[in-house]
Protein backbone atom coordinates (compact mmCIF):
# COMPACT_ATOMS: atom_id res chain seq x y z
CA UNK A 1 0.00 0.00 0.00
CA UNK A 2 1.30 3.57 -0.77
CA UNK A 3 0.90 6.40 1.85
CA UNK A 4 0.41 8.96 -0.91
CA UNK A 5 1.42 11.15 -3.76
CA UNK A 6 4.71 12.83 -3.98
CA UNK A 7 4.73 15.87 -6.24
CA UNK A 8 6.56 16.45 -8.40
CA UNK A 9 6.98 13.32 -10.48
CA UNK A 10 9.48 14.67 -12.19
CA UNK A 11 12.21 17.71 -11.77
CA UNK A 12 14.22 18.80 -14.00
CA UNK A 13 16.31 21.78 -12.91
CA UNK A 14 20.33 23.36 -13.09
CA UNK A 15 23.10 22.88 -11.25
CA UNK A 16 23.31 25.32 -8.64
CA UNK A 17 19.24 25.81 -8.56
CA UNK A 18 16.99 24.72 -5.76
CA UNK A 19 15.25 21.54 -5.69
CA UNK A 20 12.00 21.23 -3.29
CA UNK A 21 10.11 18.24 -3.50
CA UNK A 22 6.56 17.43 -1.83
CA UNK A 23 5.13 14.62 -0.21
CA UNK A 24 1.75 13.81 1.21
CA UNK A 25 0.70 11.26 3.38
CA UNK A 26 -2.84 9.40 4.40
CA UNK A 27 -2.30 8.25 8.31
CA UNK A 28 -0.99 9.76 11.52
CA UNK A 29 2.79 9.01 11.86
CA UNK A 30 5.67 8.67 14.35
CA UNK A 31 8.59 10.34 12.16
CA UNK A 32 8.94 10.58 8.26
CA UNK A 33 12.19 10.22 6.67
CA UNK A 34 13.21 10.41 3.20
CA UNK A 35 15.57 8.35 1.02
CA UNK A 36 17.42 8.67 -2.03
CA UNK A 37 17.96 5.93 -4.74
CA UNK A 38 20.47 5.98 -7.40
CA UNK A 39 18.88 3.89 -10.97
CA UNK A 40 19.06 0.40 -10.44
CA UNK A 41 20.49 0.38 -6.76
CA UNK A 42 18.92 0.57 -3.02
CA UNK A 43 18.35 3.29 -0.92
CA UNK A 44 19.86 5.51 0.83
CA UNK A 45 18.44 7.42 4.36
CA UNK A 46 18.92 11.13 4.11
CA UNK A 47 17.20 12.27 6.66
CA UNK A 48 14.47 11.82 9.36
CA UNK A 49 11.82 14.22 11.01
CA UNK A 50 9.68 13.08 13.87
CA UNK A 51 6.13 14.32 14.22
CA UNK A 52 6.78 16.64 16.55
CA UNK A 53 9.13 18.28 15.16
CA UNK A 54 8.46 21.13 12.22
CA UNK A 55 11.94 21.37 10.14
CA UNK A 56 15.07 19.45 10.28
CA UNK A 57 18.42 20.50 8.40
CA UNK A 58 21.05 18.08 7.23
CA UNK A 59 24.26 19.40 4.92
CA UNK A 60 22.45 21.43 1.63
CA UNK A 61 18.91 19.38 2.57
CA UNK A 62 15.89 20.75 4.62
CA UNK A 63 12.72 19.00 5.90
CA UNK A 64 9.66 20.28 6.75
CA UNK A 65 6.55 18.84 8.34
CA UNK A 66 3.18 19.81 8.72
CA UNK A 67 1.05 17.20 10.57
CA UNK A 68 -2.18 19.32 10.34
CA UNK A 69 -1.52 18.72 6.71
CA UNK A 70 -0.08 15.89 6.39
CA UNK A 71 2.37 16.60 4.25
CA UNK A 72 6.54 16.89 3.66
CA UNK A 73 8.84 18.86 1.51
CA UNK A 74 12.48 18.45 1.10
CA UNK A 75 14.42 21.03 0.19
CA UNK A 76 17.85 20.41 -1.96
CA UNK A 77 19.83 23.91 -2.29
CA UNK A 78 22.70 24.32 -4.39
CA UNK A 79 21.45 21.23 -6.57
CA UNK A 80 24.67 19.45 -8.33
CA UNK A 81 24.64 17.27 -11.09
CA UNK A 82 25.82 13.85 -8.59
CA UNK A 83 22.10 15.07 -6.71
CA UNK A 84 20.38 13.38 -9.69
CA UNK A 85 18.54 10.53 -8.45
CA UNK A 86 14.95 9.53 -7.35
CA UNK A 87 13.61 10.61 -3.82
CA UNK A 88 10.99 9.37 -1.80
CA UNK A 89 9.43 10.03 1.25
CA UNK A 90 8.84 7.29 3.79
CA UNK A 91 6.19 7.00 6.87
CA UNK A 92 6.73 5.28 10.49
CA UNK A 93 3.39 4.93 12.20
CA UNK A 94 4.34 2.48 14.17
CA UNK A 95 7.79 2.42 15.19
CA UNK A 96 8.32 -1.17 13.89
CA UNK A 97 10.23 -0.50 11.12
CA UNK A 98 7.76 -0.96 8.66
CA UNK A 99 7.92 1.82 6.29
CA UNK A 100 5.33 3.19 3.59
CA UNK A 101 6.57 4.98 0.59
CA UNK A 102 5.66 7.58 -1.49
CA UNK A 103 5.38 7.44 -5.14
CA UNK A 104 8.88 9.56 -5.14
CA UNK A 105 10.18 12.46 -7.14
CA UNK A 106 12.54 11.69 -9.99
CA UNK A 107 15.11 14.55 -10.15
CA UNK A 108 17.62 15.43 -12.57
CA UNK A 109 20.17 17.80 -12.37
CA UNK A 110 21.92 19.14 -14.91
CA UNK A 111 25.39 20.48 -15.21
CA UNK B 1 26.99 3.62 8.70
CA UNK B 2 25.58 0.32 9.00
CA UNK B 3 25.61 -1.95 5.59
CA UNK B 4 23.36 -4.64 4.38
CA UNK B 5 24.36 -6.88 1.70
CA UNK B 6 22.01 -8.27 -0.33
CA UNK B 7 22.96 -10.95 -3.05
CA UNK B 8 22.23 -11.76 -5.33
CA UNK B 9 22.45 -8.24 -7.83
CA UNK B 10 20.55 -10.15 -10.83
CA UNK B 11 19.12 -13.21 -11.84
CA UNK B 12 18.05 -14.45 -15.17
CA UNK B 13 15.96 -17.62 -14.86
CA UNK B 14 13.38 -19.71 -16.75
CA UNK B 15 9.94 -19.76 -15.73
CA UNK B 16 9.14 -22.57 -13.03
CA UNK B 17 12.48 -22.24 -11.63
CA UNK B 18 12.99 -20.68 -7.91
CA UNK B 19 14.93 -18.10 -6.69
CA UNK B 20 16.82 -18.03 -3.22
CA UNK B 21 17.82 -14.36 -2.74
CA UNK B 22 20.21 -13.58 0.68
CA UNK B 23 19.62 -10.04 2.44
CA UNK B 24 22.87 -9.90 5.46
CA UNK B 25 23.37 -7.19 8.29
CA UNK B 26 27.19 -7.44 8.07
CA UNK B 27 27.76 -4.77 10.52
CA UNK B 28 24.65 -4.88 13.39
CA UNK B 29 21.88 -7.12 14.47
CA UNK B 30 18.37 -6.88 12.98
CA UNK B 31 15.14 -9.13 14.49
CA UNK B 32 13.74 -7.75 11.59
CA UNK B 33 14.08 -7.25 8.34
CA UNK B 34 11.74 -6.28 5.00
CA UNK B 35 11.35 -7.38 2.01
CA UNK B 36 10.14 -4.78 -0.92
CA UNK B 37 9.32 -5.08 -4.77
CA UNK B 38 10.20 -2.09 -7.07
CA UNK B 39 8.35 -1.61 -10.60
CA UNK B 40 10.46 0.02 -13.17
CA UNK B 41 9.80 3.52 -12.34
CA UNK B 42 7.69 2.84 -9.21
CA UNK B 43 7.41 3.05 -5.87
CA UNK B 44 8.76 0.36 -3.10
CA UNK B 45 5.96 -1.86 -2.78
CA UNK B 46 5.95 -3.64 1.18
CA UNK B 47 5.83 -7.30 0.56
CA UNK B 48 6.44 -8.92 3.91
CA UNK B 49 7.74 -8.61 7.14
CA UNK B 50 10.87 -11.69 7.92
CA UNK B 51 10.59 -11.85 12.34
CA UNK B 52 13.49 -13.92 13.24
CA UNK B 53 13.03 -17.13 14.64
CA UNK B 54 9.08 -16.94 13.69
CA UNK B 55 7.02 -16.69 10.60
CA UNK B 56 7.03 -13.56 8.35
CA UNK B 57 4.01 -11.25 8.13
CA UNK B 58 2.99 -10.87 4.75
CA UNK B 59 1.09 -7.78 3.05
CA UNK B 60 -2.37 -7.88 1.95
CA UNK B 61 -2.04 -9.62 -1.19
CA UNK B 62 1.46 -10.86 -1.12
CA UNK B 63 1.10 -15.04 -1.47
CA UNK B 64 2.91 -16.11 1.71
CA UNK B 65 3.64 -19.36 -0.53
CA UNK B 66 4.84 -18.17 -3.80
CA UNK B 67 6.93 -16.02 -1.62
CA UNK B 68 8.94 -17.95 1.29
CA UNK B 69 10.68 -15.83 3.85
CA UNK B 70 13.41 -17.35 6.27
CA UNK B 71 15.09 -15.59 9.33
CA UNK B 72 16.98 -18.37 10.61
CA UNK B 73 19.55 -15.69 12.60
CA UNK B 74 20.04 -12.09 13.61
CA UNK B 75 21.54 -11.16 10.84
CA UNK B 76 19.96 -13.16 7.48
CA UNK B 77 17.20 -13.54 5.87
CA UNK B 78 15.97 -14.66 2.93
CA UNK B 79 13.61 -14.58 0.02
CA UNK B 80 12.94 -17.45 -2.07
CA UNK B 81 10.60 -16.80 -5.36
CA UNK B 82 9.48 -20.23 -6.02
CA UNK B 83 8.02 -21.54 -9.44
CA UNK B 84 9.05 -18.12 -11.06
CA UNK B 85 6.90 -17.03 -14.01
CA UNK B 86 7.60 -13.60 -16.22
CA UNK B 87 5.05 -11.79 -13.83
CA UNK B 88 7.82 -12.27 -11.15
CA UNK B 89 10.11 -10.21 -12.90
CA UNK B 90 11.30 -7.15 -10.63
CA UNK B 91 13.44 -5.58 -8.34
CA UNK B 92 13.55 -7.11 -4.92
CA UNK B 93 15.02 -4.79 -2.33
CA UNK B 94 15.70 -5.84 1.62
CA UNK B 95 16.08 -3.50 4.31
CA UNK B 96 17.04 -3.57 8.29
CA UNK B 97 17.30 -1.52 11.26
CA UNK B 98 19.65 -2.13 13.88
CA UNK B 99 18.03 -2.90 17.00
CA UNK B 100 20.81 -1.93 19.34
CA UNK B 101 20.79 1.85 17.90
CA UNK B 102 19.91 4.63 20.04
CA UNK B 103 17.22 7.67 19.47
CA UNK B 104 16.58 9.03 16.07
CA UNK B 105 19.53 6.12 14.70
CA UNK B 106 17.13 3.23 15.57
CA UNK B 107 14.45 4.05 12.92
CA UNK B 108 16.47 4.19 10.30
CA UNK B 109 16.50 1.34 7.46
CA UNK B 110 19.45 0.53 5.79
CA UNK B 111 19.14 -1.25 2.45
CA UNK B 112 20.45 -4.02 0.30
CA UNK B 113 21.29 -2.66 -3.25
CA UNK B 114 18.72 -5.12 -4.66
CA UNK B 115 18.00 -7.91 -7.05
CA UNK B 116 16.77 -7.95 -10.48
CA UNK B 117 15.10 -10.71 -11.14
CA UNK B 118 14.28 -11.77 -14.93
CA UNK B 119 12.20 -14.69 -15.55
CA UNK B 120 12.56 -15.70 -18.86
Amino acid sequence: SQQGEEDPQALSIQEGENATMNCSYKTSINNLQWYRQNSGRGLVHLILIRSNEREKHSGRLRVTLDTSKKSSSLLITASRAADTASYFCATDSSNTGKLIFGQGTTLQVKP
Amino acid sequence: GAVVSQHPSRVICKSGTSVKIECRSLDFQATTMFWYRQFPKQSLMLMATSNEGSKATYEQGVEKDKFLINHASLTLSTLTVTSAHPEDSSFYICSARDQQATGRAKNIQYFGAGTRLSVL
